[in-house]
């Protein structure tokens, strides 16, 4: 089956503790992308990568870190760095970049730091 | 500073009822305007506009665009409890390659 998949679906961890989020996509977009929620603020961008090895910040890139090593993964790292973590993160890819192709999500993973 | 505003934030109406869910947009270069409802997971794609004054449609929802009010609607007639979900609106660039989404609309509706 084509689409994207992250795990866990849920995740638990302590202040101070980087926690690294998965993203893999077997639909061959070029593009995928970071999405963090919170309730009331729809969406917003994390991180973008437009091809391998190449990625830009998006509008709240403080305290993430990404890779984009292969096509079809794009990891997010969430740092101690960031204050506050805690969120539904998303992720999602296109064929290219998004203002001309729409994207697809993927399930999402919620991250809860205590 | 590119942005994408919704209203109304949340709506309860009851099955049956006709909804229109309204999405304003300020986007350099803009190129597309989408439409995606969120239920408890991933927002799951309805609609791409490019083009002003042409309706899509999917059954009991349409959209259409407006670029002379830098607007659109989503409309939904004869709700259902299942079209409960958050409806998101985004808006693309040409320039950047991204998309600036709005804060979304919470529709309930109720038996």
């Amino acid at each position: 089956d084509g689409g994207i998949t992250q795990s866990p679906k849920y995740l638990f961890r302590k202040e101070g503790q980087n926690v690294t989020l998965s993203c893999e996509q077997n639909l061959n977009h070029d593009a995928m992308y970071w999405y963090r929620q919170d309730p009331g603020q729809g969406l917003r961008l994390i991180y973008y990568s437009q091809i391998v090895n190449d990625f830009q910040k998006g509008d709240i890139a403080e305290g993430y870190s990404v890779s984009r090593e292969k096509k079809e993964s794009f990891p997010l790292t969430v740092t101690s760095a960031q204050k506050n973590p805690t969120a539904f993160y998303l992720c999602a890819s296109s064929i290219q970049l998004a203002g001309v192709y729409e994207q697809y999500f993927g399930p999402g993973t919620r991250l809860t730091v205590t | 500073e590119d942005k994408v505003v919704q209203s109304p934030l949340s709506l309860v109406v009851h099955e049956g009822d006709t909804v229109t869910l309204n999405c304003s947009y300020e986007v350099t270069n803009f190129r597309s305007l989408l439409w995606y409802k969120q239920e408890k997971k991933a927002p799951t794609f309805l609609f791409m506009l490019t083009s002003s004054g042409i309706e899509k449609k999917s059954g009991r929802l349409s959209s259409i665009l407006d670029k002379k009010e830098l607007s659109s609607i989503l409309n939904i007639t004869a709700t259902q409890t299942g079209d409960s979900a958050i409806y998101l609106c985004a808006s693309g660039s040409s320039n950047t390659g991204k998309l600036i989404f709005g804060q979304g609309t919470t529709l309930q509706v109720k038996p």
